[in-house]
């Protein structure tokens, strides 16, 4: 079946050590996102990606960072994680930009 | 500034029964599309109905309508004969292109 994987499902860093998280697709999707999300809270998006171009939220600290190396993947690199940072991160895709998103599973970073 | 607000942190409906979830959300866009979306506990996201804002015709899936008004800016979903499945976390969702905007979120419990 076409989804969205995210990998891994839990990650648990250090404070300060630098982390990466995985999203790969197969429904060959334009668009890819990241979302994070605290316990209870609403997802807020950190970036995305139309194809190859980078759209940066204005409020997403600098110590998120993203690479899309090619249409399947598309990678969160947490530079130097706060006990802040801890959250549930969400990958999502669409085919365009307003249409529906199709979410991952998420990653569950816990920083100690 | 896109703001989507949900005014219920929490609903519960019988087995069976209906049950309305309220959104409201503030645009200046003429072009914009409204979703909802579902979270399970410890599951992914997924898209429960979405709704173009050109079209005035309210969207249906099965169970579930919305009562989309857009004049008043209001954007809230019905779910009819409503099964233990159905509980989870309701997020409203907005997308105006480059910006998209989640509700913080209700959580519905649905008593057997």
């Amino acid at each position: 079946d076409a989804m969205v994987i995210q990998n891994p499902r839990y990650q648990v860093t250090q404070f300060g050590k630098p982390v990466t998280l995985s999203c790969s697709q197969t429904l060959n999707h334009n668009v890819m996102y990241w979302y994070q999300q605290k316990s209870s809270q609403a997802p807020k998006l950190l970036f995305h990606y139309y194809d190859k171009d980078f759209n940066n939220e204005a409020d997403t600290p600098d110590n998120f960072q993203s690479r899309r190396p090619n249409t399947s993947f598309c990678f969160l690199d947490i530079r130097s994680p706060g006990l802040g940072d801890a959250a549930m991160y969400l990958c999502a895709t669409s085919r365009a930009i307003a249409d529906t998103q199709y979410f991952g599973p998420g990653t569950r970073l816990t920083v100690l | 500034a896109q703001t989507v607000t949900q005014s219920q942190p929490e609903m519960s409906v019988q087995e069976a029964e209906t049950v309305t979830l309220s959104c409201t959300y503030d645009t200046s866009e003429s072009d914009y599309y409204l979703f909802w979306y579902k979270q399970p506990p410890s599951r992914q996201m997924i898209l429960v109905i979405r709704q173009e804002a050109y079209k005035q015709q309210n969207a249906t899936e099965n169970r579930f309508s919305v009562n989309f008004q857009k004049a008043a800016k209001s954007f809230s979903l019905k779910i009819s004969d409503s099964q233990l499945g159905d509980a989870a976390m309701y997020f409203c969702a907005s997308n105006t292109g480059n910006q998209f905007y989640f509700g913080t979120g209700t959580s519905l419990t649905v008593i057997p």
